[in-house]
């Protein structure tokens, strides 16, 4: 299957610092990447679709000006959290259809474990 | 309204059983795919089996089936013959139209527990 790699695998932060994670297609394009969060226990749930060369659409409820997302070429999708809170510990997981099978299957990266001290 | 309901939070099965997790699902496309992801302690999300709306047979993949009945908006993953190493978190997901780069909207999912 496509792989996507996803760094730092795990970070603990200051509160209000920044943190930047990295989302890389290693063997296709990724015109679109999808950022997740999820809480402990719960789903994954959409923050926001990146597409590249184009400002990212954010769900209802995810502030555009806290969650910072470049997707400036076809291999690499970037989320900056900024000024972090506790609040803002979770895991963060980015995934992009690969198109290869046509079905919308998505790559999933390994996911970022965030914890803001 | 949730779009997709799993609503097992959690389920046990012996070793070598077959289990059922269950999954409805609400939309009104008619062109629509579903998903099950698997999910372990790690945190990567595993993907398993894939239904489209238009497929007539169940979709199968090894140790896998998905149970698709459309009428009733479900889709339920069948795990046959049940290793320890299949506890994990299982997520059912949709993706909406037919366009294969449309977002997926996840259930919240049911952590299956294998018992030796």
């Amino acid at each position: 299957g496509a792989v996507v790699s996803q760094h730092p695998s795990w970070v603990i932060c200051k509160s209000g610092t920044s943190v930047k994670i990295e989302c890389r297609s290693l063997d296709f394009q990724a015109t679109t990447m999808f950022w997740y969060r999820q809480f402990p226990k719960q789903s994954l749930m959409l923050m926001a679709t990146s597409n590249e060369g184009s400002k990212a659409t954010y769900e209802q409820g995810v502030e555009k000006d806290k969650f910072l997302i470049n997707h400036a070429s076809l291999t690499l999708s970037t989320l900056t959290v900024t000024s972090a809170h506790p609040e803002d510990s979770s895991f963060y997981i980015c995934s992009s259809p690969s198109g290869r099978n046509g079905v919308g299957e998505q790559y999933f990266g390994p996911g970022t474990r965030l914890t803001v001290t | 309204a949730q779009k997709i309901t799993q609503t097992q939070p959690g389920m046990f099965v012996q070793e070598k059983e077959a289990v059922t997790l269950d999954c409805t699902y609400d939309t009104s496309d008619q062109s629509y795919g579903l998903f099950w992801y698997k999910q372990p302690s790690s945190g990567e999300m595993i993907f398993l089996i894939y239904q489209g709306s238009y497929d007539e047979q169940n979709a199968t993949e090894g140790r896998y089936s998905l149970n698709f009945q459309k009428a009733r908006k479900s889709a339920n993953l069948v795990i046959s013959a049940s290793q320890l190493g299949d506890s994990a978190m299982y997520f059912c997901a949709m993706r909406e139209g037919n366009n294969a780069g449309n977002m997926l909207t996840f259930g919240g999912g049911t952590r299956l527990m294998v018992k030796p």
